[in-house]
């Protein structure tokens, strides 16, 4: 198994300019969650899933947007992109009523807006 | 909504013991401990589900006092590995799905 797998892991982007962070896991997981950690900081909920074709909103929605139209992917879109999305993304996925219970994490892929 | 933790930063000799505590103004359903190296993602440590649980493997113990909406966590004998920052996550009582990661605590391990 892979796990959970992210595209790209660096990325510079100009103000303004759009983009897709790719998120895959294969664990066949029903919740999948998309965070961003600035520098030093903890991790906000930006959006999550608790299955295909379900979404909703976390912490700090603004400026981003997801689908889930299968169980495997989870991409997260930024449009027109502003410095303040300069951030580390992570995405994790978890087998909510499982063993564990517990959220595996991406590698995570480092953005910078300029 | 987001759990606040205590310390923000802790610096231990090998072999010390530290407690990191996580607190939420809100009731909450569980409580997850994450470690998270320097540039790399959070790695699962334990769950807590039920007030009062109280759970561990190696030296590193949870427990979760859910009337006062905290969760501690206990490091004994601390080794080199322990370094990095600490995250609890909470689920908040009918909220939904929502998780709120904490503020963090970083934890540094010397010799």
């Amino acid at each position: 198994n892979a796990g959970v797998t992210q595209t790209p892991k660096f990325r510079i982007l100009k103000i303004g300019q759009s983009m897709t962070l790719q998120c895959t896991q294969d664990m066949n997981h029903n919740y999948m969650y998309w965070y961003r950690q600035d520098p030093g900081m903890g991790l906000k909920l930006i959006y999550y899933s608790v299955g295909a074709g379900i979404t909703d909103k976390g912490e700090v929605p603004n400026g981003y947007n997801v689908s889930r139209s299968t169980t495997e992917d989870f991409p997260l879109r930024l449009e027109l992109a502003a410095p303040s999305q300069t951030s580390v993304y992570f995405c994790a996925s978890r087998d909510s009523g499982g063993r564990n219970d517990e959220q595996y994490f991406g590698p995570g892929t480092r953005l910078t807006v300029t | 909504q987001q759990p606040v933790q205590s310390p923000q930063a802790v610096i231990l000799r090998e072999g010390e013991d530290a407690v990191i505590n996580c607190s939420s103004s809100k009731a909450l359903y569980s409580v997850h401990w994450y470690r998270q190296k320097h540039g790399e993602a959070p790695v699962f440590l334990m769950i807590l589900l039920k007030g009062g649980e109280q759970k561990g493997h190696d030296k590193i113990s949870a427990s979760f006092n859910e009337k006062k909406q905290q969760s501690s966590l206990y490091l004994t004998a601390s080794q080199l590995s322990y370094s990095g920052t600490y995250f609890c996550g909470t689920e908040i009582r009918w909220s939904g799905n929502q998780f709120y990661f904490g503020t963090g605590t970083s934890l540094t391990v010397i010799p």
